[in-house]
Formats: C-alpha cells, structure tokens, sequence
C-alpha cells in the first residue's frame, strides 16, 4: 500500500533563512506524483509545488522547491528566505497515476510537519 | 474567485443528530474528493466521486454517505452522529487527465464537534 511519511513533527527556523521538509513516500507504482500543501493556522489548505515521477528536473515554484531523489523514495520540500508568514503546517501527498481509468488517483497524505518561523 | 465552497464553516452536534456538509465548486472539475481531517492524522479520505453520477468509498467511508447532486455540488451526509466523527471536514476537486498531475483545491474546511 502506498504510504508518505514525515518525520519532523515540528521545526523551527530563523527569518530569511532555508529550511527542509522532509518527506519520504513508499510505492510500487511506477507512475506517481508528488504535492506539497501548506496549511496556515487560519485552516485552508493551499497547493504550494508538484513533482512527477518521470519529471527529469527537481520542482520549482517562487520561493518553494523539492528535493526529489527518486531512488531513495524521498521528495523533501525547500523554503527558501523563510518569512514570518511561512509559518504553517505542510502536508506531503501522494498521487497514483492510474492508466486507463479507474480510480481517480487519490491523494494520501502525510501527518505533516509544523514549522515555526523565529523573527 | 470562489474555487471550492463550503458550508456551514462551523456545527455543534448532539450524538445521534444528522446533518449534511455542502460542497461546491466554480471550476468546471470532474472529481470531488470529502476528507476528514483530525489532529496528528493529517487527511483521510472519505468518499469522492470521479464524475458526475459516480462515487466511491475512500478510506474511512463507515458513517457517511455522498450524493454527487451535480457537477458542481458534492454533499457528505452523516445519519447519525458519533463523537468520533468530530474532525474538521474538507471538501476538494480536481480535474482529472491522464497524467494525473492537477492539484487537488480545497475548500476552507467545516469544523464540526458531536456532543
């Protein structure tokens, strides 16, 4: 069965430095994809970044990029020049990509990690 | 921009009670997805409906139902409720291609406690 694990419960990180989130996935699926939430305190949850599976080059969007190493299974979420409003939870999901129908390749989650960050 | 609304934000209760959680979405999507999300679980999902006319069980479907009303309007039924349904419930869509890479959007979420 597929699986996403985050390690980190809760981070902390100085203002305008990088920070990790890590995110490891488990899968025998050749064809699956990657998505990274952020979840504010005010409770919505907000797409930040998406990776495939046969994507050649690691995502990038804005401040937000991942670290895919797809041998080891792990798809870790960068924030660069972290902001006071960078301080959320994130969410690691996974996507199944189901040839020829089906089901519709639901999303599973990770339990997510809470970063705080420090001005 | 309305994406993907959801009402009521808030509902109290008592065991026993039904309700229904109402969903719609302004962006044309095929797939409607429920989850439940509760403290130190991340999100679980609970039903969702590939297209129109179609729905499916997700992961912990026991206790609810769905009725895919339309192609914009998604509900979650609970006929009668536990305490162990209190969770915050979010409401997500999608369109769906063979790639399957399209982001999932959600909407801001119910938050309901069962006395």
């Amino acid at each position: 069965a597929q699986k996403i694990t985050q390690t980190q419960p809760g981070m902390f990180v100085q203002e305008k430095e990088a920070v990790t989130l890590d995110c490891t996935y488990d899968t025998s699926d050749p064809s699956y994809g990657l998505f990274w939430y952020k979840q504010p305190s005010s409770g919505e949850m907000i797409f930040l970044i998406y990776q495939g599976s046969y994507d050649q080059q690691n995502a990038t969007e804005g401040r937000y990029s991942l670290n895919f190493q797809k041998a080891r299974k792990s798809a870790n979420l960068v924030i660069s020049a972290s902001q006071l409003g960078d301080s959320a939870m994130y969410f690691c999901a996974m996507r199944e990509v189901i040839q020829g129908g089906g089901s519709q390749g639901n999303l599973i989650f990770g339990k997510g990690t809470k970063l705080s960050v420090k001005p | 921009n309305a994406g993907v609304t959801q009402t009521p934000k808030f509902q109290v209760l008592k065991t026993g009670q039904s309700m229904t959680l109402q969903c719609a979405q302004d962006m044309n999507h095929n797939s409607m997805y429920w989850y439940r999300q509760d403290p130190g679980m991340g999100l679980r999902l609970i039903y969702y409906s590939a297209s129109e006319g179609t729905t499916d069980k997700g992961e912990v479907p026991n206790g609810y139902n769905v009725s895919r009303l339309n192609k914009r309007e998604f509900s979650l039924r609970l006929e009668s409720a536990a305490p162990s349904q209190t969770s915050v419930y979010f409401c997500a869509s999608s369109e769906y291609d063979s790639l399957n890479n399209q982001p999932q959007h959600f909407g801001d979420g119910t938050r309901l406690s069962i006395l």
